[in-house]
């Protein structure tokens, strides 16, 4: 059983286009986010959810609109699509917050032609 | 803006040598974690340490967080090419809703 799992796996999509990603875990955690990898590799966090409530939200554009509908799921809608959102975004969970482990993802690789 | 700086960004040595990777910041954190990720997959946790001058052991994996809580390093003994891949230090704030990365580091170990 895939513990964090997101769907889909590839989008390839064209500028203008709005577009969601999904994400499910299935550990039973309190806690949801969602990071966007660039094609350099860094990793920075976009959004944390505790509880379906938004935590974090880091200077990420209103085009990107998380949306948890119960502690399992957290998904992702991005309007208007720009050539700049393509990269590869991951969906995590924690057991809780503090030091805890990370699940990720295997990743939605996000093409903006 | 709180930043991880890590080093270095790619690293290609030969299968037997050993390796330090290292993370800084100006800012204390609450635990430091390093995960590793593989082409097309989500990063895995190693390790998380926690508390300052901590060191933790994992077979050839060396993991110490600064006794100032602002900077870690991972060092290997003997690589091996089964290490190679992409490495990753997380910063942890108090409150823990709030993960920074390094860079991170590219190694690629040559049999």
């Amino acid at each position: 059983d895939t513990a964090v799992s997101q769907t889909p796996k590839y989008l390839v999509t064209q500028m203008g286009n709005d577009k969601s990603i999904k994400c499910e875990q299935n550990l039973g955690h309190d806690t949801m986010y969602w990071y966007k990898q660039d094609s350099k590799k860094f990793l920075k966090i976009m959004f944390s959810y505790n509880n379906k409530e938004l935590i974090i939200n880091e200077t990420v554009p209103n085009r990107f609109s998380p949306k948890s509908p119960d502690k399992a799921h957290l998904n992702l809608h991005i309007n208007s699509l720009e050539l700049g959102d393509s990269a590869v975004y991951f969906c995590a969970s924690s057991h809780r917050t503090g030091n805890t482990e990370a699940f990720f993802g295997q990743g939605t690789r996000l093409t903006v032609v | 803006t709180q930043l991880l700086e890590q080093s270095p960004q790619f690293l290609s040595i030969q299968e037997g040598e050993n390796l330090t990777v290292y993370c800084n910041s100006s800012s204390v954190f609450s635990s430091l974690q390093w995960y590793r990720q593989e082409p097309g997959e989500g990063p895995v946790l190693l390790v998380t340490v926690v508390t300052g001058g901590e060191v933790k052991k994992l077979k050839r994996l060396t993991f110490q967080f600064g006794d100032a809580r602002k900077d870690s390093s991972l060092h290997i003994t003997a690589a091996q090419p089964g290490d190679t891949g992409l490495y990753l230090c997380a910063g942890l704030f108090t409150g823990g809703f709030k993960t920074i990365f390094g860079a991170g580091t590219r190694l690629f170990v040559k049999a």
